[in-house]
């Protein structure tokens, strides 16, 4: 069975600072997905990793996947007030199959 | 980009009472599409799969006979909880992914059923 997990699964910091969420998962796999949910909303795709090595960067996030240590990241560089959201990172085995998500990790970011 | 959509996005209903949720591929045919429930502060968890013209696939402890679900045709598929009650409240969010594709499944925006 597919686990993945998140850390942390709370995260409160400064605007200004920079912080780093990671993903784990259990099982071979080379497609990570990283989404963003704002309270009462569904989710915002944010990043797809599909290869070992893969690092994507939009704004002030940045996501890497290292598939030998079945382990992603989520850098988060200079936070500001409007990245405050849970951020969930997703697996799935193989292209179409179901996506396993991790816990979430809820971000607030302070003024 | 494609875009699914859900429908509604809030019910308020009483006890009893068997909703029916809507999911479509608004610019994409997608042969499966899927059911999550996420309680307040959990992740996402897994329904079942829809699946074109067979039946659905439902995750262990999952009651078949409560959470119905038909995929009529490539762009719509259908939830329907029969005689919800208060701990069926949560939202629910469908997904879908174009054929053949390596782009992420796209979410709709979500359901939020409210049982009284």
């Amino acid at each position: 069975e597919l686990k993945v997990e998140q850390n942390p699964l709370f995260l409160s910091m400064q605007e200004g600072k920079n912080y780093t969420i990671y993903c784990n998962y259990s099982t071979t796999s080379d497609r990570l997905y990283w989404y963003r949910q704002d309270p009462g909303k569904s989710l915002e795709s944010l990043f797809v990793l599909l290869s070992n090595g893969a690092v994507k960067q939009e704004g002030r996030l940045m996501a890497s996947l290292d598939t030998k240590a079945r382990l992603s990241t989520l850098h988060i560089t200079a936070a500001v007030h409007d990245l405050s959201a849970t951020y969930f990172c997703a697996v799935d085995v193989y292209s179409g199959s179901r996506l396993t998500f991790g816990e979430g990790t809820q971000l607030t970011v302070n003024p | 980009g494609a875009v699914v959509s859900q429908h509604p996005s809030w019910v308020i209903c009483k006890s009893g009472t068997s909703v029916k949720i809507e999911c479509r591929s608004l610019d994409f045919q997608a042969t499966t599409m899927f059911w999550y429930r996420q309680f307040p502060k959990q992740s996402l968890m897994l329904m079942a799969t829809s699946n074109e013209g067979s039946k659905a696939t439902y995750e262990q402890g999952v009651e078949k006979d409560k959470f119905l679900i038909n995929h009529a045709s490539l762009t719509l598929s259908t939830l329907t909880v029969t005689s919800a009650h208060p701990e069926d409240s949560s939202f629910y969010i469908c997904s879908a992914r174009p054929q053949g594709s390596s782009q992420p499944q796209h979410f709709g925006d979500g359901t939020r059923l409210s049982i009284l």
